[in-house]
């Protein structure tokens, strides 16, 4: 079935440092790609979408882009803040028809930035 | 413009209660989906109401049940609670496309914290 890898955490670096978070994806036909955050105590909020491939989602200084061929959507921030440090989510949506959206989500990752 | 509100924030139950908490989608959205969220883990899909009808449902046992009601808000009800209900239960909204299915851009809910003791 679809599913959603995305690398494991704690990820720590310091403030103004490169982030690479990596997400790969399985899926039957075209998903559409998110990426969504988590801050602590709080429920999870959009950061970024692709539909199609080749496509880059990008907010607030982060990017992805949709790799059809390499089955992936990393997440990527040249400068981070350390007001970045919150789980990071890669989810899929299959669309089989486009009867419903479920997103399928990866297990999160954690990102820990220090000043 | 209000974005997607749930109640309660917290909740404790014990083991063979049950449970109800509520959703409000953001202004203007039709269709409701919930997801339960083990600590440590990425959310996992429930089921999705649309037209107040259930149009698809996760892996979830017939314990888990929900509603929805003509205003678009809903319900998610957990009979029999076990100690591995324990999550954060979250809600999301979308807005029907213009084929008739669901965009897919879904906006969360803070979440409710169940807790079963």
């Amino acid at each position: 079935g679809d599913s959603v890898t995305q690398m494991e955490g704690p990820v720590t670096l310091s403030e103004e440092a490169f982030l690479t978070i990596n997400c790969t994806y399985t899926a039957t036909g075209y998903p559409s790609l998110f990426w969504y955050v988590q801050y602590p105590g709080e429920g999870l909020q959009l950061l970024l979408k692709a539909t199609k491939a080749d496509d880059k989602g990008s907010n607030k200084g982060f990017e992805a882009t949709y790799r059809k061929e390499t089955t992936s959507f990393h997440l990527e921030k040249g400068s981070v803040q350390v007001s970045d440090s919150a789980v990071y989510f890669c989810a899929l949506s299959p669309n089989y028809g486009g009867a419903t959206n479920k997103l399928i989500f990866g297990t999160g990752t954690l990102l820990a930035v220090q000043p | 413009d209000a974005g997607v509100t749930q109640s309660p924030t917290h909740l404790i139950k014990t083991r063979g209660q049950q449970v109800t908490l509520r959703c409000s989608p953001k202004s203007g959205h039709d269709t409701v989906s919930w997801y339960q969220q083990a600590l440590g883990q990425g959310p996992q899909f429930i089921f999705q109401y649309y037209e107040e009808e259930e149009r698809q449902r996760g892996n979830f046992p017939d314990r888990f049940s929900g509603h929805q009601f003509p205003n678009y808000s809903s319900e998610l009800n957990v009979n029999a609670l076990l100690l591995g209900d324990s999550a954060l239960y979250l809600c999301a909204s979308s807005l029907v496309g213009t084929s008739g299915g669901p965009t897919d851009t879904q906006y969360f809910g803070p979440g409710t914290r169940l807790t079963v003791l």
